[in-house]
């Protein structure tokens, strides 16, 4: 199946790091989400980016939508424990339709 | 305002058996759309649903299936299930008035032995 390639895969910080984390694709997207997903539940919507260039914040969290429209980026400062969670980017097609692709993931461990 | 909600939660079918989940999306919006995760492919798109017609399709064989109720209630059916089809099955709802986000349910785990 298709996916954004998503990096880092992981990542160890210790707790009031900076953590960042970025997705890329061959393909040019209207929009980027970005979720966090806990164990056992569904994805949650931290940031929903529309134009190229924008840059958006939600608290700690700050998101970017490349210029090439082929990547985002996210930002989390200073991190918490309850940070922890797999954050997915998605790309969307969404002119007559919502389809997202999403990536393969980072998964966030907070050391305290 | 409820979010989306998927029933059931958890189920176990055995191989050959078919499986239907549902969705109920968030008040007031006409799009359903529906992911496969498992932890070897991620999320991958399965189908969307507008206004009872289904606007886009991912690349599953023929044994997946949706449909929409003109309420905006979904289901989605698998039929003939395979061991592969263990994952966990989510419904994301989404509005024109939402913008193009979609949001998501907690999902089905689906367990095929």
């Amino acid at each position: 199946g298709q996916q954004l390639n998503q990096s880092p895969q992981s990542m160890f910080i210790q707790e009031g790091e900076d953590v960042s984390m970025n997705c890329t694709s061959s393909s040019i997207f209207n929009t980027w989400l970005w979720y966090k997903q806990e164990p056992g539940e569904g994805p949650v919507l931290l940031i929903a980016l529309y134009k190229a260039g924008e840059l958006t914040s939600n608290g700690r969290l700050t998101a970017q939508f490349g210029i090439t429209r082929k990547d985002s980026f996210l930002n989390i400062s200073a991190s918490i424990p309850s940070d922890v969670g797999i954050y997915f980017c998605a790309g969307g097609f969404t002119s007559g339709t919502y389809k997202y692709i999403f990536g393969t993931g980072t998964r966030l461990k907070v050391l305290a | 305002k409820a979010g989306v909600t998927q029933t059931p939660r958890y189920l176990i079918k055995t191989r050959g058996q078919q499986v239907t989940l549902s969705c109920s999306p968030i008040s007031g919006h006409r799009s359903v759309s529906w992911y496969q995760q498992t932890p070897g492919q991620g999320l991958q798109f399965l189908f969307e649903y507008f206004s009872e017609t289904q606007r886009n399709k991912g690349n599953f064989p023929g044994r997946f299936s949706g449909r929409q109720f003109s309420n905006s209630r979904s289901e989605m059916n698998v039929s003939t299930l395979e061991l592969g089809d263990s994952a966990l099955y989510l419904c994301a709802s989404s509005s024109t008035t939402s913008g193009n986000t979609i949001y998501f349910g907690e999902g089905s785990w689906l367990t095929v032995v």
